[in-house]
Formats: structure tokens, sequence, C-alpha cells
């Protein structure tokens, strides 16, 4: 159990355009998400705290308007990437809190913007 | 702020040798500790926690112990096979066991076993 699913696992996007990427819980209600950012052979960097039902708590330094988190239901949140350049290029991971308040990741997207 | 630092890799050793991967941490009050890993295309898996001092956490031959004097958590396993190769990240979080806030994690471990 406690399944978090990721889509897609891989997009490749021109500058300019805009790229949605989905955070689902499989088998248990999430109330709250976490959406990280992965450098290469770096840590992962929080990049924002979604919760069910209201906006997003964003991390400093990280631009509200540019990534767009929308929790709509207790099993998916969704990160748009707006107005993508090369610099948004990275692996993204969410993570959702299960009933046990153990956290539960997904397995990433690739986002790679030419 | 909160803070874990994990010794660099990639780590390189031979099966059934000794496995040692350090991490400190930095923070305020009491906080959870965490190992996770990450198999190559796959999410991080939670490998072990210890949420109080002297605690020790354990699962599939690997360790680690809470040592708040040292403020240290470093990962242990006695003969590593092949197929723990994988990235292993140090992870903390002060939310007091609720999982409402984000963890704060290492920059995270490569781990190479050779047969």
């Amino acid at each position: 159990g406690a399944v978090v699913s990721q889509h897609p696992s891989r997009v490749i996007c021109k500058s300019g355009t805009s790229v949605k990427i989905e955070c689902r819980s499989l088998d248990f209600q999430a109330t709250t998400m976490f959406w990280y950012r992965q450098f290469p052979k770096k840590s992962l960097m929080l990049m924002a705290t979604s919760n069910e039902g209201s906006k997003a708590t964003y991390e400093q330094g990280v631009e509200k308007d540019k990534f767009l988190i929308n929790h709509a239901s207790l099993t998916l949140s969704t990160l748009t990437v707006t107005s993508a350049h090369p610099e948004d290029s990275s692996f993204y991971i969410c993570s959702a809190r299960g009933r046990t308040y153990e956290q539960y990741f997904g397995p990433g997207t690739r986002l790679t913007v030419t | 702020g909160n803070s874990v630092t994990q010794m660099e890799g990639p780590v390189t050793l031979s099966e059934e040798a000794f496995l040692t991967i350090n991490c400190t941490y930095t923070a305020t009050g009491y906080p959870s500790l965490f190992w996770y890993v990450q198999y190559p295309g796959e999410g991080l898996q939670l490998l072990l926690k210890a949420t109080k001092a002297d605690d020790k956490g354990s699962n599939k031959g690997f360790e680690a112990t809470y040592r708040k004097e040292t403020t240290s958590f470093h990962l242990e396993k006695g003969s590593v096979q092949v197929s723990d190769s994988a990235v292993y990240f140090c992870a903390l979080s002060d939310d007091g066991g609720t999982g409402r806030r984000a963890l704060t994690f290492g920059s995270g471990t490569r781990l190479q076993v050779q047969p």
C-alpha cells in the first residue's frame, strides 16, 4: 500500500511552453503533498507544500507564478511549470503524507527544457 | 535552520564488505531522523527511522543509531550485496511526527557494490 505515482516520468518541452506534472496517491488520501526539486548530485530542495482545498505554501525563492500548484482533491496535486526555460530543467519529486503521517514519495519527473 | 550533511559519494564496495555512510545534522529541538533509499528509476523509499535519542532504526540488515551528543545518524550494514546499489539519503523532520512539514534532506550518497 501507500503508493504515489507521478506522470509523466519524463518530459521534454520547448522554451516558453508550460508543462503540467501530476502527483497521485493511489491507495490513500493525502491532505498534504510536498513538491521537491532535485538538482544533479544535490539534495532534494522543498519547493512548496500543497494542502487540499487551499493555496500552496511556497518556500522562499520559489516563484509561485511560475510554479503553479493545485491540490484539487485528496488524491491529486499538480505542478505546472509555466513559460519554462532551460534553467527549469530538473528532477521534480512529490511526496504525500498518509494516515500514519509517514511521507511516501513518487518516482519523480525528469523535465528537460530545450 | 535545519540541515543535514552526508558524505559524498560514490562509495564503491565489494560484495560482503562493511558499509558506513556518515550523516550529521543541525536542528533545533529533537528531530526525527530517517534514511531513505532510491533505487534506479524508482522513488525514495523509507529504509529506517529513529524518533528519539539512542533509538536504533533497522531494516534489511541496515541500521543507524540516533546520537544526540554527536548529532549523527550514521548508516551501517555488515555485509552489502549488489542489490544494495542505490542512492541513500539521510533526512530529518522536526514536525513531531505529524507529517505536516517537509523533510530536510542530505545531498545523497551513491553506493555501488561490485560482485
